[in-house]
């Protein structure tokens, strides 16, 4: 299947820094990704839908300020967590939509491996 | 998107089959039933998906009601490393449509 590399897997940083998070589409191109988190023991939650070359799309209660998102290849989105606090500790996770054959409605999502953001 | 229900837990023998069901009683003409797992600290991973008819690939089996309000993941000889959280998720097919996830079912191998 379709690999998509999530990097750092781990980061710790202090209160108040900016760190950010790569998503790559390793052996193809996604004009489209998605960033979840997910917290200790629960599900993963949508945050936004980053679309190359334009705006990303934020879901409703997530600020966008604070988690910029750019999509500026076909190949690479970035996730800037900025003036991190300790709540924003959480596990981020990107995704890359694939579509299967010349079929638009036949699509899968593979995802990256997550980044472990901890905030002292 | 339809709403999905799942049993929390569920434990299984290893090298038996697992069967997850998952309820979709509000699903439309036009939703897939999508499948993902994710095993502890990493990212979801794609099992499968379907519309009506029942799939099968190289992980697992999707078996689909004929009346679409409900489905069954079967993995069929389950191993440790199936130890898992089993995502059921509906959604219309298309590029502007996200992937939300549920609950889950914590799917436990036992040895």
């Amino acid at each position: 299947g379709a690999v998509v590399s999530q990097h750092p897997s781990w980061v710790i940083c202090k209160s108040g820094t900016s760190v950010k998070i790569e998503c790559r589409s390793l052996d193809f191109q996604a004009t489209t990704m998605f960033w979840y988190r997910q917290f200790p023991k629960q599900s993963l939650m949508l945050m936004a839908t980053s679309n190359e070359g334009s705006k990303a799309t934020y879901e409703q209660g997530v600020e966008k300020d604070k988690f910029l998102i750019n999509h500026a290849s076909l190949t690479l989105s970035t996730l800037t967590v900025t003036s991190a606090h300790p709540e924003d500790s959480s596990f981020y996770i990107c995704s890359a939509r694939v579509f299967q054959g010349a079929v638009l409605t036949n699509e899968k999502l593979f995802f990256g491996s997550g980044t472990q953001l901890s905030v002292l | 998107d339809a709403k999905t229900t799942q049993p929390p837990s569920m434990d299984c023998a290893e090298g038996r089959a697992a069967n997850l069901p998952c309820n979709h009683s509000t699903i439309s003409g036009n939703e897939y039933v999508y499948w993902y797992r994710q095993i502890h600290s990493q990212g979801p991973q794609y099992i499968i998906h379907g519309l009506k008819n029942n799939e099968t690939n190289e992980m697992a089996s999707l078996i689909i009601t004929e009346d679409r309000k409900s489905s069954t993941l079967i993995l069929p000889h389950a191993t440790l490393r199936d130890t898992a959280v089993y995502y059921c998720i509906v959604k219309i097919g298309g590029a502007t449509n996200k992937l939300i996830f549920g609950t889950g079912t914590l799917l436990a191998v036992q040895p």
